[in-house]
């Protein structure tokens, strides 16, 4: 089955902390991965796409094959990060049909 | 630099009401979708279209119908709204080719009453 489950539906931090929202998937085949985000009331937005291999407002996220997981991660959290992330996958030849996760949604505390 | 543009942003139906959402793409791409965002369940696929002329269902297509009118629209029909059909609605479009990115409307939060 294709699947791709966040476990975490919210996550707290204070301003500083670093973050990992996690993201695990089910998928036969290789698939691309993809970190979105939406801030509040707007469209979703993306965030990193694992071929990219980019850091994008200080966010990184690598896959784990092995593990078949997609964790996104930020050293020290900011403000402006509050916001729904999503976590989703896609295969080839199919880049806008994704699955997504549930959405973690991130607050971040002064 | 529109982008995808979604129309309307609000509507609130009664029961029984029909409405077509609109969405139009300016970035020559082959493939669009609509997608339905409800709490706890992330996006979930309507339908999609992977290019002009072809329509395909996707997860959750019932009490909906779709027309891709051309490359650049593709829009999302509700005959009769129900009150589970409360949701915010996103259109998407990619180029469809290889491992391509989507992007999103800024979606469509619609009320059944």
């Amino acid at each position: 089955a294709q699947r791709v489950t966040q476990p975490e539906k919210l996550l707290s931090v204070f301003k500083g902390a670093p973050v990992e929202l996690k993201c695990n998937y089910s998928y036969s085949g290789s698939p691309e991965l993809f970190w979105y985000v939406q801030y509040s009331r707007q469209r979703l937005q993306l965030l990193l796409r694992h071929i990219s291999r980019e850091s994008i407002k200080g966010f990184t996220a690598d896959l784990n094959k092995g593990e078949t997981s997609f964790h996104l991660k930020k050293p020290f959290a900011q403000e402006e990060d509050s916001a729904m992330y999503y976590c989703a996958l896609s295969g080839y030849n199919q880049g806008g049909k994704l699955i997504f996760g549930q959405g973690t949604e991130l607050s971040v505390k002064p | 630099n529109a982008g995808v543009t979604q129309t309307p942003k609000f509507q609130v139906l009664k029961t029984g009401q029909s409405m077509t959402l609109q969405c139009a793409q300016d970035m020559n791409h082959n493939s669009m979708y609509w997608y339905r965002q409800d709490p706890g369940m992330g996006l979930r696929l309507i339908y999609y279209s992977a290019s002009e002329g072809t329509t395909d269902k996707g997860e959750v297509p019932n009490g909906y119908n779709v027309s891709r009118l051309n490359k650049r629209e593709f829009s999302l029909r509700l005959e009769s709204a129900a009150p589970s059909q409360t949701s915010v609605y996103f259109c998407a479009s990619s180029a469809g080719q290889g491992f391509g990115m989507a992007f999103f409307g800024q979606g469509t939060r619609l009320t059944v009453v």
